[in-house]
């Protein structure tokens, strides 16, 4: 019944060791997102995959990266975590319709922990 | 530029009571949509509604309804006979039409249901 799959729930790292996180989807949709939402706050879009063409948000850092190697993956990729990376990293997806705004289905999260 | 806002930022109430949070958004675009997104303590973002702008019409989904007036830029959501398990960070979101499907999130309201 998953959907939006989300791995691991929880990753801790270190300071300046580089991390990766998964997101899986079953609901074929050619769009994914990854967000980061910190401590009471609403979640902040880092980017965005439509289809294979990937899409940065103007204030996302480049230590942040992202792979889509096909419709149902896709990976965050954070090269070198400092400790105000700390966050939940949320995955969405939802299909493009044209002009049609289309609710976006989110994963669980992945709640990162930089030491 | 396009803007939500969440005045309420915590609301506590006993349960069974009826409690209403606002939601007010500022776009210049003709066309957008419009979301509510409850997250429980878990951390998944679950959706809860879209409306998009030309249907005015109100919405009731059980215990839930929403209210939608483009004459004051709101929309509303009202829980009738709040349980404990709606206690959890809401956020309403905007969409407009043209770009991409980037959500414009408000700050979140925390709403706490007690026994």
């Amino acid at each position: 019944d998953a959907m939006v799959i989300q791995n691991p729930r929880y990753q801790v790292t270190q300071f300046g060791k580089p991390v990766t996180l998964s997101c899986s989807q079953t609901l074929n949709h050619n769009v994914m997102y990854w967000y980061q939402q910190k401590s009471s706050q609403a979640p902040k879009l880092l980017f965005h995959y439509y289809d294979k063409d990937f899409n940065n948000e103007a204030d996302t850092p480049d230590n942040f990266q992202s792979r889509r190697p096909n419709t149902s993956f896709c990976f965050l990729d954070i090269r070198s975590p400092g400790l105000g990376d700390a966050a939940m990293y949320l995955c969405a997806t939802s299909r493009d319709r044209g002009g049609m705004r289309d609710e976006q289905f989110f994963g669980p999260g992945t709640r990162l922990t930089v030491l | 530029a396009q803007k939500v806002t969440q005045a309420q930022t915590e609301i506590s109430v006993v349960e069974k009571e009826d409690v209403t949070l606002d939601c007010v958004y500022e776009t210049r675009d003709t066309t957008y949509y419009l979301f509510w997104y409850k997250q429980p303590p878990s951390g998944e973002l679950v959706f809860l509604i879209r409306r998009n702008s030309f249907d005015e019409q109100n919405e009731i989904s059980g215990r839930y309804s929403w209210n939608f007036q483009k004459s004051t830029s709101s929309f509303n959501f009202t829980i009738t006979a709040s349980q404990v398990v709606d206690s959890a960070v809401y956020f309403c979101a905007l969409v407009a039409s043209g770009g991409y499907n980037k959500l414009i999130f408000g700050a979140g309201t925390r709403l706490a249901v007690h026994p």
